[in-house]
């Protein structure tokens, strides 16, 4: 299964726009770019998923370059609620389809 | 449309114990995933049912198993409890097709003393 790589830890100004990187240049060509969060003491939460194209709903922005060897999720306004942990996932090619979480990116939004 | 539910909460139990954690699959979804978070870790894949059988399995021994029935809740038992168990252990739904999100519950947060 593909791995990803994500930086640790990230910063961002409430009311500004977060970007969190992924590197995934493994990725075979039919696995699709997941990205979860996870809320301290929560369990992880959907944001969104693609496969080639970039794609956007009510949460965010996924931005895949062309060559799908990383990826760029875009918090377009963060607020405090988005503090969390931020995993960025390539889904497993086992008939099981499940998930394999890195250590993700802890994001943290500043006042 | 309700959420992903698992009981209890909280559990503590002793090494050598035998535990049984619940998991009610959200409406509409006929898969459930087990997974396993240490502290300071990300989830780690447990096991997956489908229609009531197994659908893969992580890097996990026996002495973790598991069950679904037919309303798609689903059961995660493990024996013989080891200090090293001690984690939150998430349940998750979703639907066997396609490339569907997966919903997770709260989690049940075990602690083996």
């Amino acid at each position: 299964d593909a791995k990803t790589t994500q930086p640790p830890s990230m910063d961002c100004a409430e009311g500004r726009a977060a970007n969190l990187p992924c590197n995934h240049s493994t990725i075979s060509g039919n696995e699709y770019v997941y990205w979860y969060r996870q809320i301290h003491s929560q369990g992880p939460q959907y944001i969104i998923h693609g496969l080639k194209n970039n794609e956007t709903n009510e949460m965010a922005s996924l931005i895949i370059t062309e060559d799908r060897k990383s990826s760029t999720l875009i918090l377009p306004h963060a607020t405090l609620r988005d503090t969390a942990v931020y995993y960025c996932i390539v889904r497993g090619q086992t008939g099981a389809n499940n998930l394999f979480f890195g250590t993700g990116t802890r994001l943290t939004v500043i006042p | 449309e309700t959420g992903v539910t698992q009981s209890p909460t909280h559990l503590i139990k002793t090494r050598g114990q035998q535990v049984t954690l619940r998991c009610s699959s959200q409406s509409g979804h006929n898969t459930v995933s087990w997974y396993q978070q240490a502290l300071g870790q990300g989830p780690q894949f447990i096991f997956q049912y489908y229609r009531e059988e197994e659908n893969g399995r992580g890097n996990f021994p026996p002495r973790f198993s598991g069950l679904q029935f037919p309303n798609y809740s689903s059961e995660l038992n493990v024996n013989a409890l080891e200090l090293d168990d001690s984690a939150l252990y998430l349940c998750a739904s979703s639907l066997a097709a396609g490339d569907y999100g997966y919903t997770f519950g709260s989690g049940t947060r075990l602690t083996v003393v």
